[in-house]
């Protein structure tokens, strides 16, 4: 079973800070994707990192695959309240002829004005 | 353009009552897929469904039924409902299914309690 760790599990921060939060597994995935979701709503999908090494800037918001691909992080600069809402990781995995998308519990995210 | 439409947004229903949670999408995905998020466990595959007619177990199948008689369409059956099943349901749907760039698209979510 491969298993995707999120850390931190909540984060409240001001206005203007930055941030990073962690996806972390000791399996090797294909790729690696962002979501994003709002109160009230599904997630979104910000972005997928397919090669090791790899990062992808979204705006204010950098994404990073690791090397291995195991882990990644998503590096936000200059936090707004907007950024407010829960961050989700998904690995897509081998599973036998097919791939399979594994969600983390996710990071709650709070930017205070 | 609606994307993925879930209805309805909220439901109460009673230990042993069942109910039809509904999922649309118009936007002529194969693949769609019912999960359950719950706090502290994430998000957890129901159902899912490759095309019409063919439908297949998730991580956490039990007390739920699904049947995709048409592309669009992905019903959700709780033929008796139990507390367990208090949960916020998604639907999503993919245009690239179990592929390195698969991109799920999800509805608003239903927020069901089971008294």
């Amino acid at each position: 079973t491969q298993l995707l760790e999120q850390s931190p599990q909540f984060l409240s921060i001001q206005e203007g800070e930055n941030l990073t939060v962690y996806c972390n597994s000791s399996s090797v995935f294909s790729s690696l994707q962002w979501y994003r979701q709002e109160p009230g709503e599904g997630p979104v999908l910000l972005v997928t990192v397919v090669t090791g090494g790899e990062v992808k800037k979204l705006k204010r918001l950098t994404f990073q695959f690791g090397d291995a691909r195991k882990d990644s992080s998503l590096h936000i600069t200059a936090a707004q309240p907007g950024d407010t809402g829960l961050y989700l990781c998904a690995g897509v995995g081998r599973r036998g002829s097919n791939y399979k998308l594994t969600f983390g519990k996710g990071t709650l995210l709070t930017v205070n004005p | 353009n609606a994307g993925v439409t879930q209805t309805p947004k909220f439901q109460v229903l009673k230990t042993g009552q069942s109910m039809t949670l509904q999922c649309a999408q118009d936007m002529n995905h194969e693949y769609m897929s019912w999960y359950r998020q719950d706090p502290g466990m994430g998000l957890r595959l129901i159902h899912y469904s490759v095309g019409a007619g063919i439908t297949d177990q998730g991580e956490v199948p039990n007390g739920y039924n699904v049947s995709r008689s048409t592309t669009e369409d992905f019903p959700l059956r709780l033929l008796s409902a139990a507390p367990s099943q208090t949960s916020v349901y998604f639907c999503a749907s993919s245009s690239r299914p179990g592929q390195v760039r698969e991109k799920l698209f999800f509805g608003s979510g239903t927020q069901l309690s089971v008294l």
